[in-house]
């Protein structure tokens, strides 16, 4: 069964405290793997995608990489805005996968000043 | 260029009663999905619309249903609510559903059933 899990559950860190954000999947053909970052009460606001094993893509202090078995969001210095609600998902391979992603069950993040 | 519009933003009903949900995809968007967001279970897929036929349907009762029109507008229904549909229901738009293409969601419907 396909199976997304995001660890930790919550993450506490001072302004400038590094760290990363750990998502493990198992699917049957990956289509895709998507970070989205959630603030409370809105929607996921989409953040990287990625395709295969080795890739990597950057976008200001963050940082996602991919293996074939999962996914690391690196926050380099980060600030009291990056505090927010990190969603990992994957959408699945073969027919039918199309939209459908099975989303872990997220990673809190507080960054405090 | 317009996101993913979502309307009611919220809304509350009582049990038993049915409720509409109403997503307008990103200019182009052929494709519409919608998702189910709780605290105790996370997000989860609902349905997917692509060019008014569903192509994809989660493992949810049969009360939950929706449709796609022609103009790529996409609405769920919930009918004979009960307190457990209580949630943020959300709808993502992509292109055409393919890998490769960016998926967006909206901002939610926040239902609460009483």
């Amino acid at each position: 069964e396909d199976q997304v899990t995001q660890s930790p559950e919550a993450l506490r860190l001072q302004e400038g405290e590094s760290s990363s954000l750990n998502c493990s999947y198992t699917v049957s053909g990956l289509r895709g793997l998507f970070w989205y970052r959630q603030d409370p009460g809105k929607g996921p606001e989409f953040l990287f995608t990625l395709y295969s094993a080795g890739e990597e893509k950057e976008k200001e202090r963050l940082k996602a990489t991919l293996t074939k078995k999962e996914s690391f969001l690196h926050i380099t210095a980060p600030k009291p805005e990056d505090s927010a609600t990190y969603l990992c998902a994957v959408q699945e391979g073969g027919n039918g996968g199309y939209n459908k992603l099975i989303f872990g069950a997220g990673t809190r993040l507080a960054v405090h000043p | 260029k317009a996101g993913v519009t979502q309307t009611p933003r919220y809304l509350i009903k009582t049990r038993g009663q049915q409720v509409t949900l109403s997503c307008s995809p990103i200019s182009g968007h052929r494709s519409v999905s919608w998702y189910q967001q709780t605290p105790g279970q996370g997000l989860q897929f609902l349905f997917e619309y692509f060019s008014e036929t569903q192509r994809n349907k989660g493992n949810f009762p049969g009360r939950f249903s929706g449709r796609q029109f022609s103009n790529s507008r996409s609405e769920m229904n919930v009918s004979t609510l009960e307190l457990g549909d209580s949630a943020l229901y959300l709808c993502a738009s992509s292109f055409d559903g393919a890998s490769g293409n960016t998926i967006y969601f909206g901002e939610g419907s926040w239902l609460t059933v009483v």
